[in-house]
């Protein structure tokens, strides 16, 4: 089955910095990979996704890219905000259907103001 | 906010003690999803529906059961719950498409003692 690994799992910048998450997937029929946000006692909210016909996207703060061959994809997020500081999960997923997906371990993201 | 109702949010229950958690949408979409959360772990996939009546096993499948016959509802059922099934449970929801995303509920806290 797919297998996500998702680095670092605990990142702390300062308020305007970059930050950078990278994960890796082992199974080349993934085709959709999303990103979600997860604040403390929610549920993971989608805040980017990129398929595998794609090779970035970008949504203002946050940008996606996709080195299918490689198979590894990275969330950019710049000009950071407290408001940024969250658990951050990576998946992969094969075909149309959105939530089978396979998760990284999450990212614990800290904006220091 | 997607219309998912995941119930109780909040549970305690003695190991071997059955328990049933329910989802609840109001989006009418196809597939419905069970996750859960451990620490260091990620979200990972327990079962999934595909339709009323039409389930199939996750990645960490064994110890639960699922039931979807309504739309609208899908349950998972811990037959006689053990500590180690202690966790986060989240639902999520999506639509089929290549352009649709999954929209996961607030999650359901489960301790057996």
């Amino acid at each position: 089955g797919e297998n996500v690994e998702q680095h670092p799992s605990t990142l702390s910048v300062q308020e305007g910095d970059s930050a950078v998450i990278k994960c890796t997937y082992s199974d080349s029929a993934s085709n959709y990979f999303p990103w979600y946000k997860q604040e403390l006692g929610k549920g993971p909210q989608l805040i980017i996704d990129i398929r595998s016909n794609v090779g970035e996207k970008k949504d203002q703060r946050i940008a996606v890219t996709l080195n299918k061959t490689a198979k590894h994809f990275s969330l950019h997020i710049t000009e950071t905000q407290p408001e940024d500081s969250a658990v951050y999960f990576c998946a992969a997923s094969e075909g149309t259907n959105a939530g089978k997906s396979t998760f990284g371990d999450g990212t614990t993201l800290t904006v220091k103001p | 906010d997607a219309g998912i109702t995941q119930s109780p949010r909040h549970k305690v229950t003695e190991t071997g003690t059955p328990v049933t958690l329910r989802c609840h949408q109001t989006e009418n979409h196809r597939y419905m999803y069970w996750y859960r959360q451990d620490p260091g772990h990620g979200l990972r996939l327990i079962h999934y529906s595909y339709g009323v009546k039409d389930t199939d096993k996750g990645e960490v499948s064994d110890g639960y059961s699922v039931s979807r016959s309504k739309t609208e509802d899908f349950l998972l059922t811990l037959e006689s719950a053990t500590s180690s099934q202690t966790s986060v449970y989240f639902c999520a929801i999506s639509d089929q498409g290549d352009s649709t995303e999954a929209f996961f509920g607030q999650g359901t806290r489960l301790t057996v003692v």
